[in-house]
């Protein structure tokens, strides 16, 4: 298996853009979860899906940030209008059972 | 908001020298995982440890946990210049939901 595929793998966009970051979770997992890391926050959880249907969505920032999953193969996380504290590493991971996670390689954004 | 913080923050050593890691969280879990992150990587999994459990050992790391002090710790014997990373603890609380709690990870350094 590929494990979680994450594009793009960096993002470089002005305040005010819109971003969308995209992952492919491994084949059969049933869960699907996005962190953002940076340095004073360390690793949140922003969002977290189970079977396509988002359970957990207390982490997400604010209205500017939203997260779709149309089908078991896919999901977006998408920032509108961005801003320069967006700015971090995105991180999608998925699993089956809820245990265990696996990581993509996560998608570093700089907003300027 | 992080649940487990760990101790330390950073870690130096020799190769071949044993590295001992800890982490503290705040509420009653169900289970217990420690992650490795290498630089510019997503996060992998490398062992996991319930809450009726006391030691683990997988290879050259050993967990051990004391849920009544709330604490972890992770051992990595013989340590080798690959192992160079950041480690994270990661708590799953008990009620049923499948989040998973980061704490701030500690940066090791292994010298060849």
């Amino acid at each position: 298996d590929a494990g979680v595929i994450q594009s793009p793998r960096h993002e470089v966009t002005e305040m005010g853009q819109e971003v969308t970051l995209r992952c492919k979770p491994i084949s059969g997992h049933d869960y699907l979860f996005w962190y953002r890391q940076t340095m004073m926050r360390g690793l949140e959880l922003l969002i977290y899906f189970n079977n396509n249907v988002p359970i957990d969505d207390s982490g997400m920032p604010e209205d500017r940030f939203s997260a779709k999953m149309p089908n078991a193969s896919f999901s977006t996380l998408k920032i509108q209008p961005s801003e320069p504290r967006d700015s971090a590493v995105y991180f999608c991971a998925s699993n089956w059972g809820g245990e265990t996670q696996y990581f993509g390689p996560g998608t570093r954004l700089l907003v300027l | 908001s992080q649940q487990g913080e760990e101790d330390p923050q950073a870690l130096s050593i020799q190769e071949g020298e044993n590295a001992t890691m800890n982490c503290s969280y705040k509420t009653s879990i169900n289970n217990l995982q420690w992650y490795r992150q290498n630089s510019g990587r997503g996060l992998v999994h490398l062992i996991l440890i319930r809450s009726n459990e006391r030691e683990k050992h997988s290879g050259r790391l050993r967990v051990t946990l004391d849920t009544s002090k709330k604490s972890s710790s992770l051992l990595i014997t013989a340590s080798r210049a690959a192992d160079t990373a950041s480690y994270f603890c990661a708590t799953r609380a008990m009620d049923s939901s499948y989040k998973l709690i980061f704490g701030s990870g500690t940066r090791l350094l292994v010298r060849p």
